[in-house]
């Protein structure tokens, strides 16, 4: 099955800097590559995603990488703020024909300092 | 719309006893995922649904737990008998084309 690696596990900035988390996904059929961000005690909700046959994808200081050859992806949040402080999940999804397989990383504890 | 409902928010047992979890997805939403949240295990998926049906149950942990989604807009996840481990956070997401969306989760409690 899909096995998704996520990197780095913990990441502390300064306000204003930028973070970058990345994932490596090992099924060269996944096709579907949400990010989602979860806050301490809240439900994860997803804030961008990309698939296969786009290469970056950006809204407003999010932007999402993807290298289909490597089998890699990131998320880069740009001009942080301390309310981007959450855990952030990539996943790797098999979607065909309304299956959908989600697996998701063991995400990213972001910290940003004011 | 008021997004995927979960009940009850919290639930407190004691080992032993039966643990019924309930989840309302979005409404014309046709695939319902439930998924188990702990500290060491990260986010699993349990159980998924599609048009109502289970497509994938690989992730469920044993027999004590069993999933019904009797029609389209409500599902149950129900864990007999209830153990410590069994601790977590439970949530719900349903999804129409791409991207699921989250309930709120059950905080459960297994003492």
């Amino acid at each position: 099955g899909e096995n998704v690696e996520q990197h780095p596990s913990t990441l502390s900035v300064q306000e204003g800097d930028s973070a970058v988390i990345k994932c490596t996904y090992s099924d060269s059929a996944s096709n579907y590559f949400p990010w989602y961000k979860q806050e301490l005690g809240k439900r994860p909700q997803l804030i961008i995603d990309i698939r296969s046959n786009v290469g970056e994808k950006k809204d407003q200081r999010i932007a999402v990488t993807l290298n289909k050859t490597a089998k890699h992806f990131s998320l880069h949040i740009t001009e942080t703020q301390p309310e981007d402080s959450a855990v952030y999940f990539c996943a790797a999804s098999i979607d065909s024909g309304g299956y959908q397989k989600v697996t998701f990383g063991t995400g990213t504890k972001l910290q940003v300092i004011p | 719309d008021a997004g995927v409902i979960q009940s009850p928010r919290h639930e407190v047992t004691e080992m032993g006893q039966e643990v019924t979890l309930r989840c309302k997805p979005i409404s014309g939403h046709n695939s319902l995922f439930w998924y188990r949240q702990t500290m060491m295990r990260g986010l699993e998926l349990l159980i998924y649904f599609n048009n109502n049906v289970p497509i994938d149950d690989s992730g469920m942990p044993e027999d004590r737990f069993s999933a019904k989604m009797p029609n389209a807009s409500f599902s149950t996840l129900k864990i007999q008998p209830s153990e410590p481990r069994d601790s977590a956070v439970y949530f719900c997401a349903s999804r129409w084309t791409d991207t699921q969306y989250f309930g709120p989760g059950t905080r459960l409690t297994v003492l």
